[in-house]
């Protein structure tokens, strides 16, 4: 199957430093990828879609200037967390949708998530 | 409102036995409806998916079964085993429009030797 590599796993960084998450498509190109935000024992929330060469889309209430995403290449889209504090401590989870033609494909594929940490 | 519901929220089950897990969903536009597998400090995988067309998937010890009428699709593990303990989410979107997945709740299911 298709390989989403996030990189770091996990990051501890003091409060008022921001802090990037990068989300890799190791072996097919992802014009669209989306980042989660995971609280212990809950579900996945979307937080954005990140698409490659445009401007990301938000979802409501997730701050976009505190949540920087960009997606430059279509391997390769980035979450940096600006001035992070405590209540920012989750774990962020990125995927890559691959798409096959001729019929369309919806399957994602997820990267192992980055533990991030505020103290 | 885009939504689906999963229950139940934690599921005990004995080794060899059948976990059962159960979705409902609103936006009849949906079209493609995953389950996913997570460990913890992971990030979830792909266990199955079935689309409308049909009422029942099955790979392996694992099947889903669909009721498009109801609104419900649900899945199913056969002879449960302890590597089986994870939270399982299901999952549902608009394979058409390649929209963003809209995930349940999520299942803790334990899967005791």
């Amino acid at each position: 199957g298709a390989v989403v590599s996030q990189h770091p796993s996990w990051v501890i960084c003091k409060s008022g430093t921001s802090v990037k998450i990068e989300c890799r498509s190791l072996d097919f190109q992802a014009t669209t990828m989306f980042w989660y935000r995971q609280f212990p024992k809950q579900s996945l929330m979307l937080m954005a879609t990140s698409n490659e060469g445009s401007k990301a889309t938000y979802e409501q209430g997730v701050e976009k200037d505190k949540f920087l995403i960009n997606h430059a290449s279509l391997t390769l889209s980035t979450l940096t967390v600006t001035s992070a504090h405590p209540e920012d401590s989750s774990f962020y989870i990125c995927s890559a949708r691959k798409f096959r033609r001729p019929r369309l494909n919806t399957e994602a594929f997820f990267g192992q998530g980055t533990r991030l940490t505020v103290v | 409102q885009q939504q689906v519901k999963q229950s139940p929220q934690s599921l005990i089950v004995q080794k060899g036995g059948i976990s059962i897990i159960n979705c409902a969903y609103e936006n009849t536009a949906f079209d493609y409806f995953p389950w996913y597998q997570q460990f913890p400090g992971k990030g979830p995988a792909l266990l199955i998916a079935i689309r409308p067309d049909v009422s029942e998937k099955k790979e392996g010890r694992f099947t889903i079964s669909f009721n498009k009428s109801a609104k419900q699709f649900s899945l199913h593990i056969m002879d449960s085993q302890p590597g089986d303990s994870a939270t399982y989410f299901c999952a549902a979107s608009k394979e058409t429009s390649g929209s963003r997945l809209t995930f349940g709740e999520g299942t803790q299911l334990t899967v005791n030797p």
